[in-house]
């Protein structure tokens, strides 16, 4: 049982240049989520997905795109590099929240650059 | 106006201190409330629920005022493994996404 995997660790892009981020989860979530964490902030979420061809934005999506054709999959997609996206990504997958049971699995993370 | 607010810190402590992080909270409808760990250049993990009467998970206690929209971690006896960032978390009510809400973290260095 992996949990969350992404690929890749580590990237350096030229602006404009365009990349997928890959995330996998083996724990038969229905939730992902994809976020952003810059140096010295809290996370903020990009976009989520609650099932299998569902998605919808979260607080900053502006830049990305994302798509769900799998339980297991959820790529998030920069068309169009920019130096404002360099950042650390993390994606994250959970149960469908209900009570108290809202604790979300994170990847390791993805740290991209764009210069 | 930010969801999730943190102590700025960091905080420097020696090996067995008592060390407290403060949390506040602006939207009033929050319902659910976490300490998440976050070690250098990893991902966050959950550390605990904070219950509004208030739990302990060893070395750990968290406590959570609704009327003051305040959450609290207090680390007793600090292990040198305790150094990390803490990001105190918040869902808000009724979300059935389970959309979380991440303050900036605090960071900890526990030191010999």
């Amino acid at each position: 049982n992996a949990g969350v995997t992404q690929t890749p660790k580590f990237r350096i892009l030229k602006i404009g240049q365009s990349m997928t981020l890959q995330c996998t989860q083996d724990m038969n979530h229905n939730y992902m989520y994809w976020y952003r964490q810059d140096p010295g902030m809290g996370l903020k979420l990009i976009y989520y997905s609650v099932g299998a061809g569902i998605t919808d934005k979260g607080e900053v999506p502006n830049g990305y795109n994302v798509s769900r054709s799998t339980t297991e999959d959820f790529p998030l997609r920069l068309e169009l590099a920019a130096p404002s996206q360099t950042s650390v990504y993390f994606c994250a997958s959970s149960y469908r929240p209900s009570g108290s049971t809202y604790e979300q699995y994170f990847g390791p993370g993805t740290r991209l650059t764009v210069t | 106006r930010k969801e999730v607010e943190q102590d700025p810190g960091p905080f420097n402590v020696p090996e067995g201190a008592t060390v407290a992080f403060n949390c506040t909270y602006s939207n009033s409808a929050s319902q659910s409330f976490f300490w998440y760990r976050q070690d250098c250049r990893k991902e966050p993990k959950l550390l605990m629920s904070v219950y509004s009467s208030g739990n302990e998970d060893g070395r750990f206690t968290a406590q959570l005022n609704r009327a003051s929209q305040y959450i609290s971690l207090l680390i007793r006896d600090s292990k040198l493994s305790d150094s990390a960032t803490y990001l105190c978390v918040v869902v808000d009510r009724g979300s059935t996404l389970g959309r979380l809400y991440f303050g900036r973290g605090t960071q900890l260095t526990v030191w010999p």
